[in-house]
């Protein structure tokens, strides 16, 4: 059980371009869903906390207008990164919330912008 | 400021001996601990979660809480070289009004053959 999956795996996408995430809790609902964002041998880094059917809550420093979070069902949420640029390439990460706050991650999004 | 601190590693063990892992975290309000292990390039794993003072074992994994001391550690018995990854511990800070976990930058652990 507990199982949280990513799409897509990877992808690799042009500069100025839109790039959507999905996650979505297989077999469980999560009101709470996570985003976060990890660079080559640094650690996780928090971007959103979102809701299902509210507004995310973003962390600091973090472009609510660039990095769009959508919760739209208790199963899956989405990240929009919109006009990539080659700084946002990096390893994204959703994890979804268990009965003891504990959290699941899926397997992340490893995106390039070229 | 609410934090969690790791050190780094890497910490090297032979195969088959204890790996220690600790972790100390600031808040004392702190309810619910949790260890994750990630292999480079892969996303965190939960290896397991401990909320009440002592002892709480699975399988090769001990985790051992201490309130009093705000400390957090995990054991792995008879470690083996697939062991070999960083394990990131994690603190929930929030009172779990939405779950969010504070985690520590991580322990590289090598088992060597």
């Amino acid at each position: 059980g507990a199982v949280v999956s990513q799409h897509p795996s990877w992808v690799i996408c042009k500069s100025g371009t839109s790039v959507k995430i999905e996650c979505r809790s297989l077999d469980f609902q999560a009101t709470t869903m996570f985003w976060y964002r990890q660079f080559p041998k640094q650690s996780l880094m928090l971007m959103a906390t979102s809701n299902e059917g509210s507004k995310a809550t973003y962390e600091q420093g973090v472009e609510k207008d660039k990095f769009l979070i959508n919760h739209a069902s208790l199963t899956l949420s989405t990240l929009t990164v919109t006009s990539a640029h080659p700084e946002d390439s990096s390893f994204y990460i959703c994890s979804a919330t268990g009965l003891v706050y504990e959290q699941y991650f899926g397997p992340g999004t490893r995106l390039t912008v070229t | 400021q609410k934090e969690v601190e790791q050190n780094s590693g890497p910490l090297s063990v032979p195969e088959g001996a204890i790996a220690s892992l600790n972790c100390t975290y600031s808040d004392r309000g702190s309810q619910s601990f949790f260890w994750y292990r990630q292999y480079s390039g892969k996303s965190p794993e939960l290896i397991m979660f401990i909320y009440s003072n002592g002892d709480k074992e699975d399988g090769r994994f001990t985790a051992q809480l201490n309130k009093a001391s705000q400390y957090v550690s995990l054991l792995i018995r008879d470690s083996q070289p697939s062991d070999s990854a960083t394990y990131l511990c994690a603190v929930n800070w929030d009172g779990g009004s939405q779950g969010n976990l504070i985690f520590g930058k991580g322990t590289k652990l090598s088992v060597k053959p």
